[in-house]
């Protein structure tokens, strides 16, 4: 079983503060790293899928970084809202024989406080 | 579009009976899965299915059973439903090796009494 971790597992911010998470995955077989937010009672949706070393990705106030040597990917929300309320997901692609399966962490559950 | 479409949202289920989840994608996606998801566990995948006719296993398979008769759906079996399974269900879909993201049905909530 691959091992995905994220961190912190939960975070409370004020409406406009800047924070970010982390997600940290096996540094070799890499294919791919998705990232998903998922809000309560909703299915999750996919922000970014990354596959570059060193890969920026940008959606409005939301960004994500890539480092498949070291295994980590950063996820980034400037100036919090209370509807960026939701939990994050991100989600390892191995290569090789793996074909589309993903494994997810636990995920980062963020509350934006108004 | 529909996109993937799961069938029933909500289920309430007696230890021991058996009941399948459906799932449907529109989407010609190869690649096809079902998640459980629990309070402090994120996602975790049940079984997988790469093609009509192929499926495998997943990091928590024991008490479901899965067929894939065509691309389309993606059928999850509880064989005798037990208090543990009493969870929210997630199918998903993809296209293999590709870098497009997966997408997920709405989920069904499952209780077992």
């Amino acid at each position: 079983i691959l091992n995905v971790e994220q961190s912190p597992q939960s975070l409370h911010v004020q409406e406009g503060d800047s924070t970010n998470f982390t997600c940290s995955f096996p540094s070799s077989n890499f294919y791919a790293l998705h990232w998903y937010r998922w809000e309560t009672a909703k299915s999750p949706e996919a922000l970014f899928v990354m596959t570059l070393n060193g890969d920026e990705k940008k959606k409005g106030r939301i960004s994500a970084t890539l480092n498949t040597k070291e295994g980590y990917s950063y996820l980034y929300i400037k100036g919090s809202q209370p509807e960026d309320s939701a939990t994050y997901l991100c989600a390892f692609h191995a290569g090789g024989t793996s074909y589309g399966k993903l494994t997810f962490g636990q995920g980062t559950i963020l509350t934006v406080h108004p | 579009n529909a996109g993937v479409t799961q069938t029933p949202k909500f289920q309430v289920l007696k230890t021991g009976q058996s009941m399948t989840l459906q799932c449907a994608q529109d989407m010609n996606h190869e690649y096809m899965s079902w998640y459980r998801q629990d309070p402090g566990m994120g996602l975790r995948l049940i079984h997988y299915s790469v093609g009509a006719g192929i499926t495998d296993q997943g990091e928590v398979p024991n008490g479901y059973n899965v067929s894939r008769s065509t691309t389309e759906d993606f059928p999850l079996r509880l064989l005798s439903a037990a208090p543990s399974q009493t969870s929210v269900y997630f199918c998903a879909s993809k296209e293999i090796r590709s870098n497009q993201p997966q997408h997920f049905g709405d989920g069904t909530r499952l209780s077992i009494l």
